[in-house]
């Protein structure tokens, strides 16, 4: 079992309409939870992150963390063409005295103008 | 502030040439260090990790090795490289459970 896993998509949107992403990870040891963006051909940067269960909003974006079901997504609303890239989840688990970082796959949306 | 250098950011190399790229991180201590390749529209293969000075975990087993012989150098090499070396190759960093960040990446091109 993956350690992280996304739908690859791809997931295509409206302009203005909210995009939703999921991941899922498989060990409950999981601390810190993060989302970044893609944009193609560059490096993956940083949009959001959440340590708490429950929702964190800034901006359009918010992240949503339920522990129990082991369970991280991220709303996109107000979607716009820049927005169109790959998502990536990430996780921070503790792994044999350290903290060690855990990407999936990716999720790739396109918004339609 | 913190930051991660990586470079170049472009290389074309022969088939069985070496390669070197390197990762050098500022403004922490003691942190996490990675390598990862990403294949034309895939997603992140983790390559090696680091936790400190000297301690490399290798995931998958593959034509590379990787060296952090100071505590912000991170060394990504080959003896001979294969065509199926070719990709986008980033580094990136984090200390204990804070956010990881990447540097600006390595697109390797084998002919």
């Amino acid at each position: 079992q993956k350690e992280v896993e996304q739908n690859s998509g791809p997931l295509s949107v409206p302009e203005g309409a909210i995009a939703s992403l999921n991941c899922t990870y498989s060990d409950r040891g999981s601390q810190s939870f993060f989302w970044y963006r893609q944009y193609s051909g560059k490096s993956p940067e940083l949009i959001m992150f959440i340590y708490s269960n429950g929702d964190k909003e800034d901006g359009r974006f918010t992240a949503q963390l339920n522990k129990a079901s082991q369970y991280v997504s991220l709303l996109i609303r107000d979607s716009q063409p820049s927005d169109s890239a790959t998502y990536l989840c990430a996780v921070i688990l503790l792994f044999f005295n350290d903290y060690k970082l855990s990407f999936g796959a990716g999720t790739t949306v396109t918004v339609r103008a | 502030s913190q930051t991660i250098h990586q470079w170049p950011a472009t290389l074309v190399q022969p088939v069985g040439s070496p390669l070197s790229l390197e990762c050098t991180v500022e403004g922490t201590s003691n942190p996490n260090l990675y390598w990862y390749r990403q294949a034309a529209g895939r997603g992140l293969q983790l390559l090696f990790y680091s936790v400190g000075i000297g301690q490399i975990s290798s995931e998958v087993p593959q034509n590379l090795s990787a060296s952090r012989p100071q505590d912000r150098q991170f060394i990504l090499s080959s003896k001979k490289l294969l065509l199926s070396d070719s990709g986008f190759y980033l580094c990136a960093w984090n200390r204990g459970n804070t956010e990881a960040f990447f540097g600006q990446g390595t697109r390797l091109t084998v002919v």
